[in-house]
């Protein structure tokens, strides 16, 4: 089966700017993640998705950042404006239809973004 | 709240020889722990997880470990390191969080060089 898609691979952009990142889960897979994941640091969840719905976006710096899962399928990941702070990998991840606890997450490969 | 140690930054094995990666975590209710494996440029893969039963488990690759309830400890262990196992490994734990929530939470990660 496909993986966990993710684009763009690369981005560079300066502070101030805006970006978005896209997220295409495994086909069925209900739950989705958006992770940061800072260099030298651990993934940390910033958003989780039940189909289209928000599980939890307590991590969400929501001032700049933003996601959305229409349809209940693919999602985006805003920043608006990004600062240096933010650069990092962005990680997307789905999980087994059905997305409880005790199910392993799959991971996309990750959206590397560098703010100058 | 809860948390994951990881209390190494690096650890270090010749070929062939027994590995170890420490992961200690600290969760309110019962835990559900997993390992994940990042090689360079990818997302993360799910090696193994415990969830309730035989305190050992085994996953991916020759992989397994051991949950120490009395220790809140998840080691990852092999009984023979290969250099293509050099990478970067996280433990995470999901389990009950105050506000009803169940973010997972990720350890910061242990790189492990294997020599030939």
């Amino acid at each position: 089966e496909a993986g966990v898609a993710q684009s763009p691979r690369y981005k560079i952009i300066e502070k101030r700017q805006s970006v978005a990142f896209w997220c295409n889960p495994i086909s069925g897979h209900a739950t989705l993640y958006w992770y940061q994941q800072i260099l030298g640091q651990g993934p940390k969840l910033l958003i989780q998705f039940q189909n289209n719905g928000v599980v939890d976006d307590s991590q969400l710096p929501k001032d700049r950042f933003s996601a959305e899962r229409l349809k209940g399928v693919d999602s985006t990941l805003k920043i608006q404006p990004a600062k240096l702070e933010d650069s990092a990998v962005y990680l997307c991840a789905s999980n087994a239809p059905r997305g409880g606890l005790s199910d392993e997450q799959f991971f996309g490969p990750g959206t590397r973004l560098t703010v100058l | 709240a809860q948390s994951v140690a990881q209390p190494e930054d690096q650890v270090n094995v010749a070929e062939g020889n027994p590995l170890t990666v420490k992961c200690t975590y600290s969760v309110s209710g019962n835990p559900y722990l997993f390992w994940y494996v990042q090689y360079p440029n990818r997302g993360l893969q799910f090696l193994l997880k415990y969830i309730t039963g035989d305190n050992l488990v085994k996953g991916s690759y020759g992989f397994e470990a051991e949950f120490n309830k009395s220790q809140t400890s998840f080691h990852l262990k092999k009984p023979s390191a290969l250099v293509s196992d050099s990478a970067l490994y996280f433990c995470a734990v999901r389990s009950y969080a105050s506000g009803g929530s169940y973010i997972p939470t990720f350890g910061r990660g242990t790189s492990l060089i294997v020599h030939p």
